[in-house]
């Protein structure tokens, strides 16, 4: 059971240059979601999703943006990527329901953008 | 504005003492508490949580501890061990109104042997 997957594990981009990072679950987790860790910074939330087809705004969404084409999988995009967007990120996931707050991790993204 | 602040970027205990690890928080509206531990190139773990219908959860050596009136928890380690070196981030969400975590910017816990 693979838990949280996050591809790719390093990538460096040119300022302005594009890409995606995946993200896929094994777990039917209805939520989803896509924080950035910077040093200093703690971890924040750029997007996150409640179900399928569904995405919505977090603390630092700006540059951003995100699909959840499929239950299990969860997209964040840079169109134009900027210096200010190297950082870590981290794809999460939890289960539905009021009660159950724990999320699960992937093992992180690292992104330099020179 | 932060709604969770941990204050303290780091902490320096010996093997076998006390780690106390504080996080405020400011909305009112969280009602769940959780500590996340994370280990250099690996993601965050769940460490423990807390519903904001008690003011303490136990388990193992971990302890968490809430004070709704003073909005601030804290998380205790007894006894610490080097292994449990880490970043340790509160986080806190107002389930009720499906909001996602928030997380603090965390505490860095080195514990000498």
């Amino acid at each position: 059971n693979a838990g949280v997957t996050q591809t790719p594990k390093f990538r460096v981009l040119k300022t302005g240059q594009s890409m995606t990072l995946l993200c896929a679950q094994d777990m039917n987790h209805e939520y989803m979601y896509w924080y950035r860790q910077d040093p200093g910074m703690g971890l924040r939330l750029i997007h996150y999703s409640v179900g399928e087809g569904t995405t919505a705004k977090g603390e630092v969404p700006d540059g951003y943006n995100v699909s959840r084409l499929k239950k299990q999988n969860f997209l964040l995009g840079l169109e134009s990527a900027a210096p200010s967007q190297t950082s870590v990120y981290f794809c999460a996931s939890r289960g539905g329901g009021a009660n159950t707050g724990e999320l699960f991790f992937g093992e992180g993204s690292r992104l330099t953008v020179l | 504005d932060q709604q969770v602040k941990q204050n303290s970027p780091s902490l320096s205990v010996q093997e076998g003492r006390i780690s106390i690890l504080n996080c405020d928080y400011t909305n009112s509206m969280f009602d769940y508490f959780l500590w996340y531990k994370k280990y250099p190139a690996e993601g965050p773990t769940f460490l423990i949580s807390i519903s904001s219908i008690k003011d303490k959860n136990e388990d193992g050596r971990f302890t968490v501890f809430l004070n709704k009136s003073a909005k601030h928890l804290s998380l205790h380690i007894v006894p610490s061990q080097p292994g449990d070196s880490a970043v340790y981030f509160c986080a806190a969400s107002a389930r009720q109104a499906g909001t996602a975590l928030i997380f603090g910017k965390g505490t860095t816990l080195s514990v000498s042997s």
